[in-house]
């Protein structure tokens, strides 16, 4: 099993850019899936969306444009970027290897053991 | 978007069997995976795909899905499973994983 860890200031202020990024060890980041998913005390879980090593990415809807994942095969990371966050983007980000199980179904068989970000000023 | 419903409590004492339901309208049509979530800890994978286990997963879980629920079992329950359990499905409109509620087990 591949370990993932996330990394990124701990403090955004509002309106501004939250930025994290999740480096991938004991596996290559090519040719598998990868997710960010965040955990707040009022939503719980939610998937904020994924990428895959070639580049290509899904996000949730729900975040409305101001998510932008990347990935960087050399260094065997991935990063989030969600723009101009409030206080309701406070929450432990987790990223996560995602597997394609067939039919259209994904799951997450391994996660990075989270990272707390709050915004606040 | 699709709402995965679970109860928010369940309570089971050692050696007997715990349900956790996670309802939706017609999940027996999608695949459902279960995460375990223990205090300060990053979420588990306990069962994949409605009924597979990952491996060093324990045979006392065990899933099911059919019809509007989906119910993860655990066997013979030990003070080691308190924790929080989520069910997931995929999405397929918005191509998103999907998260229920939560359902907190506590070992009395």
């Amino acid at each position: 099993q591949v370990q993932l860890q996330e990394s990124g200031p701990g403090l955004v202020k509002p309106s501004e850019t939250l930025s994290l990024t999740c480096t991938v060890s004991g596996g290559s980041i090519s040719d598998y899936y990868w997710t960010w998913i965040r955990q707040s005390a009022g939503k719980g879980l939610e998937c904020i969306g994924r990428i895959h090593s070639s580049g290509s990415t899904n996000y949730n809807p729900s975040l409305k444009g101001r998510v932008t994942m990347s990935v960087d095969t050399s260094k065997n990371q991935f990063s989030l970027k969600l723009s101009s966050v409030t206080a309701a983007d406070t929450a432990v980000y987790y990223c996560a290897v995602t597997y394609y199980y067939g039919s259209g179904t994904f799951y997450n068989p391994s996660w990075g053991q989270g990272t707390l970000v709050t915004v606040s000023s | 978007s699709y709402v995965l419903t679970q109860p928010p409590s369940v309570s089971v004492a050692p050696g007997q069997t715990a349900r956790i339901t996670c309802g939706a309208n017609n999940i027996g049509s999608k695949s459902v995976h279960w995460y375990q979530q223990k205090p300060g800890q990053a979420p588990v994978l306990v069962v994949y795909a409605d009924t597979d286990r990952p491996s060093g997963i324990p045979e006392r879980f065990s899933g099911s899905n059919s019809g509007n629920t989906a119910t993860l079992t655990i066997s013979r329950v030990e003070a080691g499973d308190e924790a929080d359990y989520y069910c997931q499905v995929w999405e397929s409109s918005s191509d998103i994983g999907v998260f229920g509620t939560g359902t907190r087990v506590t070992v009395l």
